[in-house]
């Protein structure tokens, strides 16, 4: 069974700059969670998608966006990138319902420069 | 705001110690999960645990659930090189369509020494 897959592994980019992250779950979960992982901050939730919808949002600014396709694949976006957006971005993947258990990929690390 | 506070934040031992873990908060959880997480890759899900005063037992790592679901602990017992890493402690949130939002704590980095 194939795990969380995240693309790209690595990205550099440069200030004022987009991005755009992408997440594929493990086959028949039904969420996607996204999370920014720092080391001063530590890993701080930034939203889940469930069936297509935002379910829940963290506290980051409007700049972090993401969304669902029907496969449940997810792709996350951050727009007029700041050099503190520099972080491993997390996804995590989920059965949904009450089942909380999450399974983590192996993260995007991004380089704002 | 659900908080989790973890300790300690660091944790160096020799090969064959035990150690233990806590994790901490004044917030209810649904269930309280363990990861390992090596440097540059994502959280490894070890454990969870969702009933109240639950134990579970991983080989030579013990978890424990508070009673009253807002603590946790984790127990290596001879620990080893292998062991080495950063443990999270991740509470998921208790009530309403919240359940896919994870609060972590800060992390316990634990470095064995052979």
């Amino acid at each position: 069974k194939a795990g969380v897959t995240q693309t790209p592994r690595y990205l550099i980019k440069t200030r004022g700059q987009q991005v755009t992250l992408s997440c594929s779950p493990i086959s028949g979960h039904r969420s996607v969670s996204w999370y920014q992982q720092t080391p001063g901050q530590g890993l701080q939730f930034l939203f889940e998608y469930f069936s297509e919808t935002q379910r829940n949002k963290g506290n980051f600014p409007g700049r972090f966006s993401g969304r669902q396709f029907s496969n449940s694949r997810s792709e996350m976006n951050v727009s007029t990138l700041e050099l503190g957006d520099s972080a491993l971005y997390l996804c995590a993947s989920r059965r949904g319902g009450e089942n909380t258990e999450a399974f983590f990929g192996q993260g995007t690390r991004l380089t704002v420069v | 705001t659900q908080l989790l506070e973890q300790s300690p934040q660091f944790l160096s031992i020799q090969e064959g110690e035990n150690l233990t873990v806590y994790c901490n908060s004044s917030s209810v959880f649904s269930s309280l999960q363990w990861y390992r997480q090596e440097p540059g890759e994502g959280p490894v899900l070890l454990v969870t645990v969702v009933t109240g005063g639950e134990v579970k037992k991983l080989k030579r790592l013990t978890f424990q659930f508070g009673d009253a679901r807002k603590d946790s602990s984790l127990h290596i017992t001879a620990a080893q090189p292998g062991d080495t890493g950063l443990y999270l402690c991740a509470g998921g949130d208790a009530g309403g369509t919240s359940y896919g939002k994870l609060t972590f704590g800060q992390g316990t980095i634990l470095t064995v020494h052979p």
